[in-house]
């Protein structure tokens, strides 16, 4: 069956970048869509982008002057960086694969990974 | 604040039939379908409904999705102690050109 694992530093310090690896097992980087999400503490979810079969790139607006989403063909993994972090970036990081059709008439995110903690902090 | 309106929270008795709305626009759940996540505490989110009504496999058909105009609902029947969870609605959004989700609904099993 498909599965996510995230991976990276779980502590950054303020206004370095943040960089999270996700790793994808039982499916392409080849095809879908893959996205990452996260979660502050005791708060709701947040889009934040995602990287195309095609390798096209969407990025929530309050976030994409900061963000940087790719992919590692020969691992099968993508990506994600988050530049000049502040405290209000510590969450949880979730990657998930997004399965949608081009017109984006439906888009879902049908297989997520456990997620990783990232806290930013001096 | 979030793009789409969910309540903060909602209760029913095991056995009830308890329903979570999620308000949009036109540019969202107006034009796009709506999936729906829950989240057990400690846990990632898991796919409940997608396309408006469809379920994954493994999801019990206690579980239900509608939607009408701009808006769209989860429907639980036959409530158990295992569905105390947040749940998530989200759809993709024309405007924003990205994927936008509710603030969440918790749900407490009494």
């Amino acid at each position: 069956q498909v599965q996510l694992q995230e991976s990276g530093p779980g502590l950054v310090k303020p206004s370095e970048t943040l960089s999270l690896t996700c790793t994808v097992s039982g499916d392409s980087i080849d095809n879908n869509y893959w996205n990452w999400i996260r979660q502050p503490p005791g708060k709701g979810l947040e889009w934040i982008g995602y990287i195309s079969y095609t390798r096209s790139t969407k990025f929530n607006p309050s976030l994409k002057s900061r963000v940087t989403i790719s992919v590692d063909t020969s691992k099968n993994h993508f990506s994600l960086k988050l530049s000049s972090v502040t405290a209000a970036d510590t969450a949880v990081y979730y990657c998930a694969r997004g399965i949608s059709k081009v017109d984006k008439s439906y888009f879902y995110m049908d297989v997520w990974g456990k997620g990783t903690t990232v806290t930013v902090s001096s | 604040q979030s793009v789409l309106t969910q309540p903060p929270s909602v209760s029913g008795t095991s056995g009830q039939r308890v329903t979570i709305s999620c308000s949009g626009s036109s540019s969202n759940i107006g034009s796009k379908t709506v999936n729906w996540y829950q989240q057990l505490p400690g846990t990632a989110p898991k796919l409940l409904i997608y396309n408006d009504n469809k379920r994954p496999s493994g999801v019990p058909d206690r579980f239900s999705g509608s939607k009408s105009g701009t808006s769209a609902s989860l429907a639980i029947s036959g409530l158990q102690s295992e569905d105390e969870s947040d749940y998530y609605c989200a759809a993709w959004d024309d405007s924003l050109k990205g994927q936008v989700f509710g603030g969440g609904t918790k749900l407490t099993v009494l």
